[in-house]
């Protein structure tokens, strides 16, 4: 058990829904990362944020945004799905923003689309 | 079990065998890796680190070496058992530190035959 959470495990979905995703980091840990998981693009990362504040962006669509609250915990929200957002999406935390600290993974959500 | 990619290399081995997984890193101004080990439905599960000061780190029963005129990292993993039946994945940060997500290999399917 890394000490990540995420809920819900799984998520199914219809076209144009809309769906949060919820993350807590270990405790300690300030800096939270999402990533999504799909079979024809491994693992890419999506956001990251730093005690509450934006740090890194990647490859994260325009329909999709993050949050990281003053509790620490972090949410991805999903909009306008289409069937190709089906996927692993998982949330890392590591104690510092940095990239030369290890960040620890939670479980995931699986997300269907339909 | 979880399948990630379409053409993910496989590498089958022998209860009690040693196992060596490659992977080729993609950016030299990398200064961290990670190898994180994903059995089926769960998250990244981290195995251990390496930094770039650094061509060789020993762990429990996993070694991990950097070579960086080649850009390339390997995991070895001693006395192979079937619990280590898993997808292996090696992780760079891409940016020296300037930013904190991973950039991930597409992953390795390790299969232990008992």
């Amino acid at each position: 058990d890394s000490g990540v959470t995420q809920t819900p495990k799984h998520l199914i979905t219809a076209t144009g829904q809309r769906v949060t995703l919820r993350c807590s980091p270990r405790s300690g840990d300030l800096s939270v990362y999402w990533y999504q998981q799909s079979l024809d693009q491994g693992l890419q990362f999506l956001i990251q944020y730093y005690n509450g504040e934006e740090r890194a962006k990647g490859n994260i669509l325009e329909r999709f945004s993050a949050q990281q609250f003053p509790d620490l915990h972090s949410e991805l929200n999903l909009s306008s799905l289409e069937l190709g957002d089906s996927a692993l999406y998982f949330c890392a935390s590591s104690p510092q923003p940095t990239s030369v600290e290890t960040q620890y993974f939670g479980p995931g959500t699986r997300l269907l689309v339909l | 079990g979880e399948s990630v990619g379409l053409h993910l290399p496989t590498l089958s081995v022998q209860e009690g065998d040693n196992s060596i997984i490659n992977c080729a890193y993609s950016n030299s101004a990398s200064d961290y890796f990670i190898w994180y080990k994903q059995e089926s439905g769960k998250g990244p599960q981290f195995i251990i680190d390496i930094r770039s000061n650094m061509d060789k780190r020993q762990g429990q029963r996993v070694t991990v070496l950097l070579n960086k005129t080649v850009k390339h990292l390997s995991l070895q993993i001693a006395a192979t058992q079937p619990g280590d039946s898993a997808v292996y994945f090696c992780a760079e940060n891409g940016y020296g530190g300037s930013q904190g997500n991973l950039i991930f290999g597409k992953g390795t399917k390790l299969s232990v035959k008992p």
